[in-house]
């Protein structure tokens, strides 16, 4: 089957690290994609692998290893404007035009 | 630029209302995407349009009907909807179908009464 779990909620609190874990099961793995979304607004795309390792870009990495179903987004000097969902979406190369498969997002929390 | 903009931002109608939400880009992407989203759950695909055409239809009810007039526009035919289809509508695009990142329009959030 087709499956993606991450944590409902995380909280951390400012100027820390935390990291995101995100696990899938698919049969046509074709990519990762990790998106922010803040409440009642649009998901911002943040990080894409579709390669095992690791992929910095700015406070942001995520991590991909394909053999074991398993991403991490890893934020660091955590600001106040991290508190958001983050969504783990998963491209399936046997679904129609590639769809994404997307995690139910994890709630961050940032403390003073 | 990957900026997507969608219209209106918010929208409140009756069960017996028309109306329409509008999503245009500039990015020459090729493929363009309508979601529903309702809070504290994940998008879920509607629609997907290649090429301006028609390519994923998610087994949709009726009164919602897409049209792509062209490659940067995207419309919602919203008809007799029901209070359960309140959410926020989500459209996106992405250079080829399916197979590159896709980036958001703002929403629209939709209020049936």
């Amino acid at each position: 089957g087709q499956n993606i779990d991450q944590p409902t909620e995380m909280t951390a609190t400012e100027g820390a690290i935390v990291q995101i874990n995100c696990t899938y099961q698919t049969s046509g793995f074709n990519g990762l994609f990790w998106y922010q979304q803040h409440a009642g607004e649009a998901p911002t795309f943040l990080s894409y692998n579709v390669l095992d390792g690791l992929e910095e870009k700015g406070r942001f990495s995520s991590f991909l290893s394909r053999s074991k179903g398993y991403s991490y987004l890893l934020l660091k000097e955590l600001q106040m404007k991290d508190s958001a969902s983050y969504l783990c979406a998963v491209r399936d190369r046997l679904r129609s035009n590639y769809q994404l498969i997307w995690g139910a997002g994890t709630k961050l929390i940032i403390k003073p | 630029d990957t900026e997507v903009t969608q219209t209106p931002k918010h929208l409140v109608m009756g069960m017996t209302n028309k109306k329409s939400l509008k999503c245009e880009q500039h990015m020459g992407h090729r493929a363009m995407y309508w979601y529903k989203q309702k809070a504290k759950k994940p998008p879920e695909l509607m629609f997907v349009y290649s090429y301006e055409k028609l390519s994923i239809n998610e087994s949709v009810p009726s009164r919602f009907s897409p049209e792509c007039p062209n490659s940067s526009l995207l419309n919602l035919h919203l008809h007799a909807l029901q209070p359960e289809d309140s959410a926020l509508y989500l459209c996106a695009s992405s250079q080829g179908s399916g197979s590159d990142t896709q980036y958001f329009g703002p929403g629209t959030r939709l209020t049936v009464l």
